[in-house]
């Protein structure tokens, strides 16, 4: 079942400058992941919130969770063209052994 | 070893024939997942092995088979494939078997093509 639906589904912007992705989801979930995919590679993992959890930080990357309104973000500060990837955001299927991801934002940072 | 691997990079192959494909990890981590992701859409699971064993196939096809053959290995054997099977492969591992519990590692993937 689909999951994550992310927004906007592309973005490009100018380096240096701040990134925001939101991502929605259907059900209740016990955490939300967010992954990175530089083009036809492998995902990376890059933070993961519990739903007790409302913020969290890692470096330049902070992700809020509202459980709420089945809602998080992804914003990512002071944008480097390494950044350019496309970012997928992911919930666990309640009660199942799986992840199922959103459709995924794909960042364009401009140098 | 903090890395998944996964050879062949790239694989051409035709409906006849058999060929597999094969991921390595040596984290100690108890699962292990095949996805399929076709360009600019989100990776899709296929299979779940749980301490070596099928734990989860989403209606994969017949053709596609996989194999664990221990905790480190995970292979997927595939046989008379169609054109529309192309895609990246990417195989990931978690610490447990919790699935969605826990952040997976994945591999580079392996990109599939077939003629």
């Amino acid at each position: 079942s689909q999951q994550g639906e992310e927004d906007p589904q592309a973005l490009s912007i100018q380096e240096g400058e701040n990134a925001t992705m939101n991502c929605s989801y259907k059900t209740s979930i016990n955490n939300l992941q967010w992954y990175r995919q530089n083009s036809g590679r492998g995902l990376v993992h890059l933070i993961l919130i519990r739903s007790n959890e409302r913020e969290k930080h890692s470096g330049r990357l902070r992700v809020t969770l509202d459980t709420s309104k089945k809602s998080s973000s992804l914003l990512i500060t002071a944008s480097r063209a390494a950044d350019t990837a496309s970012y997928f955001c992911a919930t666990d299927d309640q009660g199942a052994q799986k992840l199922v991801f959103g459709q995924g934002t794909r960042l364009t940072i401009n140098p | 070893d903090t890395e998944v691997t996964q050879t062949p990079k790239h694989l051409v192959m035709g409906m006849t024939n058999k060929k597999s494909l094969k991921c390595e990890q040596h984290m100690g981590h108890r699962a292990m997942y095949w996805y399929k992701q076709k360009a600019k859409k989100p990776p899709e699971l296929m299979f779940v092995y749980s301490y070596e064993k099928l734990s989860i196939n989403e209606s994969v096809p017949s053709r596609f088979s996989p194999e664990c053959p221990n905790s480190s290995l995970l292979n997927l054997h595939l046989h008379a494939l169609q054109p529309e099977d192309s895609a990246l492969y990417l195989c990931a591992s978690s610490p447990q078997t919790s699935g969605g519990l826990d952040e997976q590692f994945f591999g580079p993937g392996t990109r599939l093509t077939v003629l």
